[in-house]
């Protein structure tokens, strides 16, 4: 069975400055996408970035990139630039195939100082 | 809307009760997933509607769970005699080819 795991149930930073959330999975398919979520106090998910496995390269939005590495089950966010909208859960999530459920890690909680 | 809507927003209810929620997706979305998020489990699969194939019930976690889906449009997930344990938040997403889930703002349910 696939499984997501985020190690850092809670994380920090100050405004403007760089944050990495981790994230590990275990999938023994070749075709999966991952992704990260973001879900602010309003509950609302809001996809934040995706990425396909059979990309080599690391996908960005604007402020947000990942890391991913294929042979390490390793898929990491990267948030540069951080601001205050930024505080809010992220989860990362893992999809078999094109159109299939989401499986998802138990979030880290991101807070922004300013 | 542009989006995915669920209603209710937030419900109450009795133990032992039955409970509807009701899931629009966005329009020409042909997969429907619903999920659920508590504190103990955190975010859960319950069911998966693609299209006029059969559903994918595997995440249902007990008989009391059904859900259905209407002209491939609406969806309502059914629980009947609600348990404490039921208490979570609901939510709903679609997604259309390119694959992306859309996520609607959830129903936050309660049982006393």
């Amino acid at each position: 069975a696939q499984t997501v795991t985020q190690s850092q149930p809670e994380m920090s930073v100050q405004e403007a400055e760089t944050v990495t959330l981790s994230c590990t999975y275990d999938t023994s398919e070749s075709d999966y996408y991952l992704f990260w979520y973001k879900q602010p106090p309003s509950r609302q998910m809001i996809l934040v970035i995706r990425q396909e496995a059979y990309k080599q390269q690391n996908a960005t939005e604007n402020r947000f990139s990942v890391n991913f590495q294929k042979a390490a089950k390793s898929f990491s966010l990267k948030i540069s630039d951080s601001q205050l909208g930024d505080a809010a859960m992220y989860f990362c999530a893992y999809r078999r195939g094109a159109t299939n459920k989401l499986i998802f890690g138990t979030g880290t909680l991101l807070a922004v100082q300013p | 809307g542009a989006g995915v809507s669920q209603s209710p927003s937030n419900k109450v209810t009795e133990k032992g009760k039955d409970v509807e929620l009701r899931c629009d997706p966005i329009s020409g979305h042909t997969a429907l997933y619903w999920y659920r998020q508590s504190l103990g489990q955190g975010l859960e699969f319950l069911i998966y509607f693609q299209g006029n194939s059969a559903p994918d019930k595997s995440g249902l976690p007990s008989d009391r769970f059904s859900a259905e889906r209407t002209g491939g449009s609406v969806s309502t997930l059914t629980i009947q005699r609600t348990q404490q344990e039921d208490s979570a938040v609901y939510l709903c997403a679609s997604s259309g080819l390119a694959g992306e889930q859309f996520f609607g703002p959830g129903t936050r349910l309660t049982v006393l």
